[in-house]
């Protein structure tokens, strides 16, 4: 149980552009879904917190009209990169959790590259 | 913000021997988690400590989490090839609902 499925896996967009990320929780609600950036061999950096009917919460230095998060559902949150640039190619990765304290499960993530 | 660090950075070993990773934090904890990426992968749960003190294993693995709750460690005990990967601690602090990921320690074994 407890699954998260992520998508894309991979993609490739143009400067400019924007990129549209889903996190889906499978088989269990989470009213709190979390984005995380990824950069080669570093740690997972907290983005923003995603809650269920609410606007996310963003981590300090995360532009939130750059990195756009609806959480339409309980089942649902999406992160939409806007106008991305090459710096913002890097490894997205969401995770949810069941309630409380309980571990964090975490999608495949979205390899982004930005050419 | 709460920075939580982890040491070593990297971490080589032989099959065969032990291996450590310590977990950091300047403020005190109120739980924390361990987490395991393998190359190319998503983190796994592997674990969560509570209480002060608190050792918990998981046949090779041990956990533990110091008495002051500010940091932790992980200990396998006969590395195999099959636990290299990147090895985080995820701690949250009282009042929050967010986990702040450690910097992480990548374990290399060599057969």
């Amino acid at each position: 149980g407890a699954v998260v499925s992520q998508h894309p896996s991979r993609v490739i967009c143009k400067s400019g552009t924007s990129v549209k990320i889903e996190c889906r929780s499978l088989d269990f609600q989470a009213t709190t879904m979390f984005w995380y950036r990824q950069f080669p061999k570093q740690s997972l950096m907290l983005m923003a917190t995603s809650n269920e009917g609410s606007k996310a919460t963003y981590e300090q230095g995360v532009e939130k009209d750059k990195f756009l998060i609806n959480h339409a559902s309980l089942t649902l949150s999406t992160l939409t990169v806007t106008s991305a640039h090459p710096e913002d190619s890097s490894f997205y990765i969401c995770s949810a959790r069941t309630g409380g304290d309980s571990p964090l499960h975490f999608g495949n993530g979205t390899r982004l590259t930005v050419t | 913000g709460q920075q939580v660090m982890q040491i070593p950075q990297y971490q080589h070993v032989q099959e065969g021997e032990d291996f450590t990773t310590y977990c950091n934090s300047s403020t005190t904890l109120s739980n924390i988690q361990w987490y395991k990426q393998r190359p190319g992968g998503h983190p796994v749960f592997l674990i969560q400590l509570v209480k002060s003190g608190e050792v918990k294993k998981q046949k090779r693995l041990t956990f533990q989490f110091g008495e002051a709750k500010k940091n932790s460690s992980l200990h396998i005990t006969a590395t195999q090839t099959t636990d290299v990967g990147t090895y985080f601690c995820a701690a949250t602090t009282s009042g929050t609902y967010k986990y702040i990921f450690g910097t992480g320690t990548r374990l290399k074994v060599l057969a």
